[in-house]
């Protein structure tokens, strides 16, 4: 099956540090990467998607195949970063007829 | 205007109950999609539905139907309602199976 990891439930770091959140991802194929953030009591929003390869309020992610990663990065954390990032993916559809796969997502908390 | 909108916002009822959560896009979208968030906030796809095709995910019970109308909407229909359906519903919708996905604001079920 399509998998998509994020090894971190929770992520703490102080405002101004440099924040990394990481997603590995089991696809076959070439999968299409996304992060989407959701922030209190809101809807989830795309963040950034890799074909793209923009940065968006600061954050950016790096594709790298040999690893099967897509690790969220931003210089200086903010304050107002603080919400649950989802790392998802899409492609083949696996056994289970499922291409989208969402990962366990990580909440990002940045201290004062 | 609201791209993805959900009615309602909010639903409290009784265990055994029926209910329905409805959905509309006005994105021109030909693919909508039903997430359940628990409590953990994990992210699990239940439905993703294309004017073609239903894809179910297999470990959604089957008291969950969904009924689309029209590409527009895609409702989701709940029976004989249970302790462990309390959560956030999102519907979703995207152009394309493999494209970003937009989403509602979300329905929070609780189950008295």
């Amino acid at each position: 099956a399509q998998r998509v990891t994020q090894p971190e439930k929770l992520l703490s770091v102080f405002k101004g540090a440099p924040v990394e959140l990481k997603c590995n991802y089991s696809y076959s194929g070439s999968p299409e990467l996304f992060w989407y953030v959701q922030y209190s009591r809101q809807r989830l929003q795309l963040l950034l998607r890799h074909i793209s390869r923009e940065s968006i309020k600061g954050f950016t992610a790096d594709l790298n195949k040999g690893e099967t990663s897509f690790h969220l990065k931003k210089p200086f954390a903010q304050e107002e970063d603080s919400a649950m990032y989802y790392c998802a993916g899409s492609g083949p559809r696996d056994n289970y007829g499922q291409n989208f796969v969402f990962g366990p997502g990580t909440r990002l908390s940045v201290l004062p | 205007d609201t791209a993805v909108s959900q009615t309602p916002k909010y639903l409290v009822t009784q265990m055994g109950n029926d209910k329905s959560i409805k959905c509309e896009q006005n994105l021109g979208h030909d693919t909508m999609y039903w997430y359940k968030q628990d409590s953990k906030k994990f992210l699990k796809i239940m439905f993703s539905y294309n004017n073609k095709e239903l894809i179910i995910n297999e470990t959604v019970p089957n008291r969950f139907s969904p009924k689309s109308p029209d590409k527009a909407h895609l409702n989701l229909h709940i029976n004989s309602l249970e302790l462990g359906d309390s959560a956030v519903y999102f519907c979703a919708s995207s152009q394309g199976e493999n494209q970003p996905q937009h989403f509602g604001d979300g329905t929070r079920l609780s189950i008295l």
